[in-house]
């Protein structure tokens, strides 16, 4: 069964940095593209990024919100998916899931989430 | 960018009444459109892919469908552990997109 584990979450001044990891058990990694989704506290779900596979050349999305702050990285030799995260606000105080995607009929989309981690802006 | 609309914002009802969640993309983003549950303190968990395709475990209570810019999950006969709130989110375009989520209790 794919197990996906986030680490890295803390607190952390605003304009600081941070730096989140996931590690994927699968066999597939280099074929996986990965999600970063966060949930501000007692708020919704917003999509952060993605990583696409290495078919893909591991490209790269962003929402516009963490887009020249956030960069996505993998290391194939452990499996682990980075979300380094810099010049952090306080808006973005949440916790980080990390889901690895499905591909179906020609489409990647979110489906096995970890269990999150916290990151906490604030002075 | 495509917006995504869910309604109602939160619903109450009983044991055993069919319950149905609304989603609309500002878009026609085809079928590109996942539901998801979520309880409190816990991670989201995948239910709907493809506007009607569960994902494997997933009860044949839940069913999804749509396509083009209207979706709608539908629980066929709520019990207490679907108390959650739920997101739609579209997958058809970047920026990826949630709906800001419904919430459905127990009465």
């Amino acid at each position: 069964d794919v197990q996906v584990v986030e680490s890295g979450g803390g607190l952390v001044q605003p304009g600081g940095s941070l730096r989140l990891s996931c590690a994927v058990s699968t066999f597939t990694f280099s074929d996986d593209f990965i999600d970063w989704v966060r949930q501000a506290p007692g708020k919704g779900l917003e999509w952060v990024g993605r990583t696409r596979n290495k078919t893909k050349g591991y490209s790269t999305e962003y929402a516009a919100s963490v887009k020249g702050r956030f960069t996505i990285s993998r290391d194939e030799t452990k499996n682990s998916v980075h979300l380094q995260m810099n010049s952090l606000k306080t808006e973005d105080t949440a916790v980080y899931y990390c889901v690895r995607d499905y591909f179906v009929r020609g489409i990647y989309f979110i489906g096995h989430w970890g269990q999150g981690t916290l990151v906490t802006v604030s002075s | 960018d495509i917006q995504v609309t869910q309604s109602p914002s939160s619903l109450s009802a009983s044991v055993g009444d069919r319950v149905t969640i609304t989603c609309r993309a500002s878009q026609d983003i085809s079928n590109y459109l996942s539901w998801f549950q979520q309880k409190p303190g816990k991670a989201p968990k995948s239910l709907i892919y493809g506007a009607s395709s569960l994902h494997t475990g997933v009860p044949s209570k839940f069913s999804g469908s749509g396509s083009g810019t209207d979706f709608t999950l539908t629980i066929s006969s709520l019990q207490p552990e679907d108390s959650a709130t739920y997101y739609c989110q579209q997958y058809g375009n970047y920026p990826l997109s949630f709906g800001q989520g419904t919430k459905v209790e127990i009465k």
